[in-house]
């Protein structure tokens, strides 16, 4: 396939800031959604999810926004710290089969 | 145990030797899932198992890949003759049942030399 090299999408915000993380995602059957956090040398951190009869999810400084219309899901993080840069992927999952992962979006943020 | 654990976390093989990747998944999970890793890219799916069913292998690239769950529990990733472009994180994750939230392990890093 494609190689497509290590540049993921960046977002490089200011420690405090709000930071939103867009995920296009593919199949318009799918019916469960989640965000994942991966630090560096470690496996994917659950972070929250949303299933497809919802808009919106909320967290603890966490919000999951899911627009069928246009296959779009965002993950909003409030008050941006230092410990929350690393890659997010949003994955997508049909029918309780497997997921299938985005392409990721490195966060950074600076102190 | 209180999360999903793999062994080994880094191995070195060399081109054709035979590794076995084991996961220890969450204590009660009917599900496991076995994903693969390139660097900077998401995890693939490779195969997926409903207690010691293996219900889906499609992900696995070739037929070098083997995965077994015999007691439903432990499950162990097996790839023989490795190549370099073995090289790579492979994820194991477990469920409680279909539709749960899955979770992840830490992975094991398999480089090729």
């Amino acid at each position: 396939g494609e190689n497509v090299g290590l540049h993921l999408p960046t977002l490089s915000v200011q420690e405090g800031d709000n930071s939103i993380i867009n995920c296009a995602y593919s199949n318009s059957a799918s019916d469960y959604f989640i965000w994942y956090k991966q630090e560096s040398g470690k496996g994917p951190q659950f972070i929250i999810d949303i299933r497809s009869n919802m808009d919106k999810r909320q967290g603890q400084r966490v919000t999951v926004l899911l627009n069928k219309t246009v296959k779009h899901l965002s993950l909003q993080i409030a008050a941006t710290q230092p410990g929350d840069s690393a890659v997010y992927f949003c994955a997508e999952n049909m029918r309780g089969s497997t997921l299938t992962f985005g392409k990721g979006t490195m966060l950074l943020v600076s102190p | 145990g209180a999360g999903v654990s793999q062994s080994p976390r880094y191995k070195v093989a060399k081109r054709g030797q035979d590794v076995a990747l084991r996961c220890d998944p969450i204590s009660g999970h009917v599900s496991l899932f076995w994903y693969q890793q390139a660097l900077g890219q998401g995890p693939e799916f490779l195969t997926y198992f409903q207690n010691e069913a293996q219900l889906d292998k499609s992900g696995l690239p070739s037929d070098r890949f083997f995965a077994e769950r015999p007691e439903g529990s432990v499950s162990t990733l097996k790839i023989q003759r490795t190549q370099q472009e073995d090289s790579a994180v492979y994820l194991c994750a477990s469920s409680l049942a279909t539709g749960n939230t899955i979770y992840f392990g830490e992975g094991s890093w398999l480089t090729v030399v």
